[in-house]
C-alpha cells in the first residue's frame, strides 16, 4: 500500500542545533517529493520539492533534503535551527495511479519546537 | 486518533455538473479546515480556509461562487465545485486542525481526484 512515514511526531531542539527529520515512503513508480511547513495559525507553505535531477535539493530558509532512492527516503535537514522554525513539517509524496492521473499522500507531520 | 476522512477519493463528472467533496474529522472537532488543490508537477495551492459557523476565506484568484465551501458542523466541511469544467480537473485535499491553541496540529484527508470530461 502507498504510504508516507515520518519517524518523529515531536522534536524539541535548542537554537543553533542541527535538524534532521526523517521521511520514508512506499509508492511504486516515479514519484515527486515535497516538504511543507505549517507555522502556527497559518496554512501550508512549500519548503522544497524534488522532481528529478540532483537528489540534494535546497529549499527556502536554509532547509535542504536528500532523496535516496534505494532507501525510499527524503529526509529534511537544516544545519542550525532558529526559534522561528517552530512549526509542523509535512513530507508528501506525489505519484501516478494505475488508472491515470496522480495522487498525493501526506505523512502524519512532525511538530518541531525550538527553544530560544 | 486524529483521522480525517475525505470522500470521494475519485470522481469523474460531465462538464457543467456539480460535484461535492466531503472532509470529515472522525475523532476530533475541527473548527478550522483548509482546502487545497494540486495540478500535475506543482505543489499544493491553498484555495480557502473554512471556519465552522462562518463564511470561508478564499485566496486571491479562487472563485467563491464556483467553489462553494460549507463548514456547518465541527466535524464536516464540504467543497462543491459548481458547473465543473475540464480545467477544474485536479487533485483536491483538505486538512483539519486537530488541536486548539497556537501550536495546533493538522491532519490531512486522503484527497479527491476530480476529472471533468
Amino acid at each position: 500500500a502507498q504510504s508516507v512515514s515520518q519517524h518523529n511526531h515531536h522534536v524539541i531542539l535548542s537554537e543553533a542545533a542541527s535538524l534532521e527529520l526523517g521521511c520514508n515512503y512506499s509508492y511504486g513508480g516515479t514519484v515527486n517529493l515535497f516538504w511543507y511547513v505549517q507555522y502556527p495559525g497559518q496554512h501550508l507553505q512549500l519548503l522544497l520539492k524534488y522532481f528529478s535531477g540532483d537528489p540534494l535539493v535546497k529549499g527556502i530558509k536554509g532547509f535542504e533534503a536528500e532523496f535516496i532512492k534505494s532507501k525510499f527516503s527524503f529526509n529534511l535537514r537544516k544545519p542550525s535551527v532558529q526559534w522561528s522554525d517552530t512549526a509542523e513539517y509535512f513530507c508528501a509524496v506525489n505519484g501516478p495511479l494505475f488508472s491515470g492521473g496522480f495522487k498525493t499522500i501526506f505523512g502524519a507531520g512532525t511538530r518541531l519546537f525550538v527553544k530560544a | 486518533g486524529a483521522v480525517v476522512s475525505q470522500h470521494p477519493s475519485r470522481v469523474i463528472c460531465k462538464s457543467g455538473t456539480s460535484v461535492k467533496i466531503e472532509c470529515r474529522s472522525l475523532d476530533f472537532q475541527a473548527t478550522t479546515m483548509f482546502w487545497y488543490r494540486q495540478f500535475p508537477k506543482q505543489s499544493l495551492m491553498l484555495m480557502a480556509t473554512s471556519n465552522e459557523g462562518s463564511k470561508a476565506t478564499y485566496e486571491q484568484g479562487v472563485e467563491k461562487d464556483k467553489f462553494l465551501i460549507n463548514h456547518a458542523s465541527l466535524t464536516l466541511s464540504t467543497l462543491t465545485v459548481t458547473s465543473a469544467h475540464p480545467e477544474d480537473s485536479s487533485f483536491y485535499i483538505c486538512s483539519a486542525r486537530r488541536e486548539q491553541g497556537l501550536y495546533g496540529g493538522y491532519t490531512f484527508g486522503s484527497g479527491t481526484r476530480l476529472t471533468v470530461v
